[in-house]
């Protein structure tokens, strides 16, 4: 069973507008949630994190937020670059262990 | 790619063959990880080690076995390949596996292409 779910596979957003991707969790002991970001040929490079006492936290362009009533984490990019075209993995951390969501690729059009 | 280096970048083989790959740091780091990407699944944990000599299974460590002789190297051993081991393999390393600080995240390598055929 897949302990982090990102449902949607791809979104493609305007250059300079907001790019908004979303993730789901079920497990409700998960206590640290991060992005990564991935480049073809690459590996996940770490992005922005969240600790479960939080709601928010920004850096920069990027800001993530946690709603844990509802198990839900979302990373928002403002304003978006075409730089920004990748594919973002959620994780969520429990214990010695990472569980990774299938990934969103994000295209921004310039 | 801080320090991580793993090897070989890409290997094509046979069913049946045996498999190594290799993951190094120099970031002297206690904890290590080999994970796998596949399509419709992101990233799995195969196995870790937290320590030398020290690891344990992941999610999908069936068909995988790891070592770990020294702090800088830990390596990737598939016995007898199949063709549902054909992955991409991204080894990571951390500093702490306890993340309730906050204050450790992953660090990847750049990954193995692996295609068994």
């Amino acid at each position: 069973d897949q302990q982090v779910k990102q449902n949607s596979p791809s979104l493609s957003v305007q250059e300079g507008r907001i790019s908004i991707l979303n993730c789901d969790y079920t497990n409700s002991m998960f206590d640290y949630f991060l992005w990564y970001k991935k480049y073809p040929a690459e590996g996940p490079t770490f992005l922005i994190s969240i600790s479960s006492i939080k709601d928010k936290n920004e850096d920069g362009r990027f800001t993530v937020f946690l709603n844990k009533s509802a198990k839900h984490l979302s990373l928002h990019i403002v304003p978006s670059q075409p730089g920004d075209s990748a594919v973002y993995f959620c994780a969520a951390s429990g214990g010695n262990q990472f569980y990774f969501g299938t990934g969103t690729s994000l295209t921004v059009i310039p | 790619d801080a320090g991580i280096t793993q090897s070989p970048r890409h290997k094509v083989t046979e069913t049946g063959t045996p498999v190594t790959l290799r993951c190094h740091q120099t970031e002297n780091h206690r904890y290590m990880y080999w994970y796998r990407q596949d399509p419709g699944h992101g990233l799995r944990l195969i196995h870790y080690s937290y320590g030398v000599k020290d690891t344990d299974k992941g999610e999908v460590s069936d068909g995988y076995s790891v070592s770990r002789s020294k702090t800088e190297d830990f390596l990737l051993t598939l016995e007898s390949a199949t063709s549902s081991q054909t992955s991409v393999y991204f080894c990571a390393i951390s500093e702490s596996g306890l993340f309730a600080a906050g204050a450790n995240v992953l660090t990847f390598g750049a990954g193995s292409r692996l295609t068994v055929l």
